[in-house]
């Protein structure tokens, strides 16, 4: 069975530039999500997708950050403008159904100079 | 908000020798779960221990959990250098978002 995968698995871009990141989840998964992961932190939750449908926003800085998943299978997320305090790995997950076991993808590191 | 403090932030062993590793969390739980991440790499899941259980196992891991302390234990017997990761717990109420601690570093060396 095929994992989740990403791309890109490396990002070096200047603050104020625009970035996305693209997730392909395992097949018939229905819930996606999107972390991130600051150095030396845990990862915390941006995004919780059911399908194509948003479940949980409440991390998302809306004002640079924003996410979709148009098909209910692909998504991406978008960083614009990027901020220094963006520098971070970003995780794709996902789970057959909402609570169950996330299997994760390999991220993107991110850097913003 | 990182629920979870994984104690301690790092620990170093020799192959053989076991490794234990703490979790402390906050709020009522429905279920606390660790994972490993190796470096560079995504996060795996290792082990699902539910609020109504105290103890389980899996291979060589051994995961308790006391909800009157708020608390989970990672033991990892035998270890070899394989295990050298960084581990994580995560908490989950209901079907919500899955709250990460800030990880222990854990370094065994052959």
């Amino acid at each position: 069975e095929a994992g989740v995968a990403q791309s890109p698995r490396y990002k070096i871009i200047e603050k104020r530039q625009s970035v996305a990141f693209w997730c392909n989840p395992i097949s018939g998964h229905a819930t996606l999500y999107w972390y991130q992961q600051i150095l030396g932190q845990g990862p915390k939750l941006l995004i919780q997708f059911q399908n194509n449908g948003v479940v949980d926003d409440s991390q998302l800085p809306k004002d640079r950050f924003s996410a979709e998943r148009l098909k209910g299978v692909d998504s991406t997320l978008k960083i614009q403008p990027a901020k220094l305090e963006d520098s971070a790995v970003y995780l794709c997950a996902s789970s057959l159904v909402p609570g169950g076991t996330q299997y994760f993808g390999p991220g993107t590191r991110l850097l913003v100079l | 908000s990182q629920q979870g403090e994984e104690d301690p932030q790092a620990l170093s062993i020799q192959e053989g020798e076991n490794a234990t590793m703490n979790c402390s969390y906050k709020t009522s739980i429905n279920n606390l779960q660790w994972y490993r991440q190796n470096s560079g790499r995504g996060l795996v899941h290792l082990i699902l221990i539910r609020s109504n259980e105290r103890e389980k196992h899996s291979g060589r891991l051994r995961v308790t959990l006391d909800t009157s302390k708020k608390s989970s234990s990672l033991l990892i017997t035998a270890s070899r250098a394989a295990d050298t990761a960084s581990y994580f717990c995560a908490t989950q109420t209901g079907f919500q978002k899955l709250v990460f601690g800030t990880g222990t570093r854990l370094l065994v060396s052959p």
